[in-house]
């Protein structure tokens, strides 16, 4: 079964200062990868996905994340955080035909002011 | 635009008692889950269905019961809740020819004394 390891479980950041979010899958045949969101109290909500084609996805709120199928990576960035994008991130891998989608242990996001 | 909706919002049980965890779409979704979140281990598939009479287990169906007698409805039951299933509890819903965004509903968290 395919899995999902996000090595950080907590990361502070500065308002205004760039962001990375790291995301590691395991799956043997062609990843479909996402990064959902979730504000405190909230059901997560799609940020981007990948399924095909360009490695570089753009997402919702100015976030992007690159494809690495060598690394197995799919990580988020976002160039500047807003105190807004304090949330709870989570990446997901999942595949055609495939009814498991799979989450990582997700990666809290504080944002100092 | 009611979406995914989930009820309860919370929900405190003894040890031994049973109670459904209600989940309704109206978006016409074939697919619909359940998850279970909990700290540090991010989001597992309890269960899930991919239509009408159609149901399957996910990564951790123990102690969860499901059925889908309709396309808009799919309660999750306790049929004798432990300590261990004290979480927050997801229903999400997706398009079966799109193995993609999943919609979630707002969560149910459930205690177990």
């Amino acid at each position: 079964a395919q899995s999902v390891t996000q090595p950080d479980i907590h990361i502070t950041v500065s308002e205004g200062a760039s962001l990375e979010l790291r995301c590691n899958y395991s799956y043997g045949a062609t990843p479909y990868l996402f990064w959902y969101v979730q504000s405190p109290g909230q059901g997560l909500q799609l940020l981007l996905k990948y399924f095909s084609g360009d490695t570089l996805v753009q997402g919702i709120k100015g976030f992007e994340a690159e494809f690495k199928r060598s690394q197995s990576s799919f990580n988020l960035r976002k160039p500047s955080v807003h105190w807004s994008d304090a949330a709870e991130y989570f990446c997901a891998v999942g595949a055609a035909g495939n009814n498991d989608m799979r989450f990582g242990a997700g990666t809290r996001l504080t944002v100092k002011p | 635009n009611a979406g995914v909706t989930q009820t309860p919002k919370f929900q405190v049980l003894k040890t031994g008692q049973s109670m459904t965890l209600q989940c309704a779409q109206d978006m016409n979704h074939e697919y619909m889950s359940w998850y279970r979140q909990d700290p540090g281990m991010g989001l597992r598939l309890i269960h899930y269905s991919v239509g009408a009479g159609i149901t399957d287990q996910g990564e951790v169906p123990n102690g969860y019961n499901v059925s889908r007698s309709t396309t808009e409805d799919f309660p999750l039951r306790l049929l004798s809740a432990a300590p261990s299933q004290t979480s927050v509890y997801f229903c999400a819903s997706r398009l079966i020819l799109n193995t993609g965004e999943l919609f979630f509903g707002e969560g149910s968290r459930l205690t177990v004394l």
